[in-house]
Parts: C-alpha cells; sequence; structure tokens
C-alpha cells in the first residue's frame, strides 16, 4: 500500500524551514528518501531503518518513528538547489514502493 | 560508476504498435527494477528482477508488458499494443543493497 505524504506542495523563501511527513497504514521496517529535478531522475537522498533513528545529509536530516508508523524529513535553511519533489518510500519484499511525492519550490 | 542508461529517451509511437525499451544498469548490481511514472505521481513498481531471474511483477501490469534481463545484465521492456494510457515516463533503477539508481528514464506517447 501506498504511503501518504503531506503536505502535496510547499513555497519557501530561500532560508526557511520545511517538514514534509509520510505515514503509511501498515508496519514500517525502513523509509527511503529521494528529491527529483524537475526533468531527471529521482536521487537518493537516505534511508532510515527501524530504531528510531534520525539522519542527517547536509541541512537534510530526518525522523522515523516506527511506532506510528511516521517519517518526517526536515529542511533546514532552505537553498534554492532544494527545489524539486520528494518522495518517501516504504520497502516491502524487497521492492520501493513511493508516495505520491511533495512538490517544494524555493523562492530567492 | 557509470550510471544507469536507459534508450531510447522519448519514444513516441501510433496506438495498437509495440515499444521496447532497455537498461543498462550498473555493472555490478544484482538487482533491476522498473517504475512507471506519470505527471504529479511517484513512480509505480512494475517488476523487478534478481541477477536474471523476475522475482515479482505488479498485479497492476497487463499481460501486454513483458520484461526480460537475459544473463543478469541489461533488461528491456516491452509493451505489445499500446494504448493511451500507456503514455508514461519509464523509469529503470538498479541497486546492490537498499539503494536505488535511477535511470534518466524513457518517455513513451502513445497517439
Amino acid at each position: 500500500q501506498q504511503p501518504v505524504q503531506s503536505p502535496q506542495a510547499v513555497i519557501l523563501r530561500e532560508g526557511e524551514d520545511a517538514v514534509i511527513n509520510c505515514s503509511s497504514s501498515k508496519a514500517l521496517y525502513s523509509v527511503h528518501w529521494y528529491r527529483q529535478k524537475h526533468g531527471e531522475a529521482p536521487v537518493f537522498l537516505m534511508i532510515l531503518l527501524k530504531g528510531g533513528e534520525q539522519k542527517g545529509h547536509d541541512k537534510i536530516s530526518a525522523s522515523f518513528n516506527e511506532k506510528k508508523q511516521q517519517s518526517s524529513l526536515y529542511l533546514t535553511a532552505s537553498q534554492l538547489s532544494y527545489s524539486g519533489t520528494y518522495f518517501c518510500g516504504t520497502e516491502r519484499d524487497d521492492k520501493i514502493i513511493f508516495g505520491k511525492g511533495t512538490r517544494l519550490h524555493i523562492l530567492p | 560508476d557509470t550510471g544507469v542508461s536507459q534508450d531510447p529517451r522519448h519514444k513516441i509511437t501510433k496506438r495498437g504498435q509495440n515499444v521496447t525499451f532497455r537498461c543498462d544498469p550498473i555493472s555490478e548490481h544484482n538487482r533491476l527494477y522498473w517504475y512507471r511514472q506519470t505527471l504529479g505521481q511517484g513512480p509505480e513498481f512494475l517488476t523487478y528482477f534478481q541477477n536474471e531471474a523476475q522475482l515479482e511483477k505488479s498485479r497492476l501490469l497487463s499481460d501486454r508488458f513483458s520484461a526480460e534481463r537475459p544473463k543478469g545484465s541489461f533488461s528491456t521492456l516491452e509493451i505489445q499494443r499500446t494504448e493511451q494510457g500507456d503514455s508514461a515516463m519509464y523509469l529503470c533503477a538498479s541497486s546492490l543493497r537498499e539503494k536505488l539508481f535511477f535511470g534518466s528514464g524513457t518517455q513513451l506517447s502513445v497517439l
């Protein structure tokens, strides 16, 4: 079953923060985050494994709450290069099922 | 690491025609995935291979779709008797462990 992402779209000014949420109705063992820029292929950001860990990638970090079956992606002091669509994915039977994505647009 | 390559980048075809796409994964990657993506949606799983074995095919995939990965190297995805609803970006990804490396995709337009 496809994970649910919120919000669907975000518009920020450069330097502002954003949070993107991902939830699943089924038990989560891992959560994957990818970013896709317009006209390009999705690019891996990070994987979170169960254990409630938090990971970071530059000024982008994420948390994973397996009890709540949720993950959140945090973008701090956003830069123009952060614009794109962010997808979370849940792993099931060796394949990743992606959400519909959150479109992030950063204004200068 | 030369990345995942897909060919062609764009394909325009008439309804009812057959089309075939090719994917060359990263050489040491044993898993290869096919996804389909339409505008405003996330990548939708179609099928995947571990080496040359096709381990799963989405139930959403009709019998008009077939994929192969001979000798566990490159893969082809064929769509027979194309329909306008098949218009989408077809993405290939390969992996060694959990992390997927995507190709640039083949954009299919069915007229």
